[in-house]
């Protein structure tokens, strides 16, 4: 079953813009990962943020996490034409091993 | 390089004919293996938790006969998809972690096996 809802589904700007993705979750987490997929390809591991954290960055990459809202955010900062790609936002769901998948945000990424 | 390997990457069988797809960490002793699926831009299914020398857990929904789950070696587990049909046509997606994921490292992923039933 998907843990969550990401916002928005699909999102479309200019190169050199940012980028802002959301994701909520329903239950209690250990963490929260954001993950990145070219069409058709696997997933490539972005960052991972742990439920006592509250932001971390990662070059271009900052994400937040809001426990009391059950939320995190994803930027990515001066986008480019590469960063077209689906990225999704996993929780890894506390109690469990698995790591439960948001429905994702197809981002376009305009030359 | 890849640390989870996938195989085939791509596979197309006959409708009735069951289909195996590989999955294996290259470096590292895989504790637990997950396995997911995933429809043309939707996102990842969980189907089933897999450990070492156990038997999978299913997630609710997901036909354990249909889709037999092995998790013989530390280093392998396979997905078979018995009596395939065209509904089963989907991108199989699997990740392993080991024990050192509870302390901190990361879960890896496979680079997926686009499954065609025809």
């Amino acid at each position: 079953s998907q843990q969550g809802e990401e916002d928005p589904q699909a999102l479309s700007i200019q190169e050199g813009e940012n980028a802002t993705m959301n994701c909520s979750y329903k239950t209690s987490i250990n963490n929260l990962q954001w993950y990145r997929q070219n069409s058709g390809r696997g997933l490539v591991h972005l960052i991972l943020i742990r439920s006592n954290e509250r932001e971390k960055h990662s070059g271009r990459l900052r994400v937040t996490l809001d426990t009391s809202k059950k939320s995190s955010s994803l930027l990515i900062t001066a986008s480019r034409a590469a960063d077209t790609a689906s990225y999704f936002c996993a929780t890894g769901v506390q109690g469990a091993q698995k790591l439960v998948f948001g429905q994702g945000t197809r981002l376009t990424i305009n030359p | 390089g890849a640390v989870v390997s996938q195989h085939p990457s791509r596979v197309i069988c006959k409708s009735g004919t069951s289909v195996k797809i590989e999955c294996r960490s290259l470096d590292f002793q895989a504790t637990t293996m997950f396995w997911y699926r995933q429809f043309p831009k939707q996102s990842l299914m969980l189907m089933a938790t897999s450990n070492e020398g156990s038997k999978a857990t299913y997630e609710q929904g997901v036909e354990k006969d249909k889709f037999l789950i092995n998790h013989a070696s530390l280093t392998l587990s396979t997905l078979t998809v018995t009596s395939a049909h065209p509904e089963d046509s989907s991108f199989y997606i699997c990740s392993a972690i080991s024990e050192a994921y509870y302390s901190g490292n990361t879960i890896y992923f496979g680079e997926g096996s686009w499954l065609t039933v025809v």
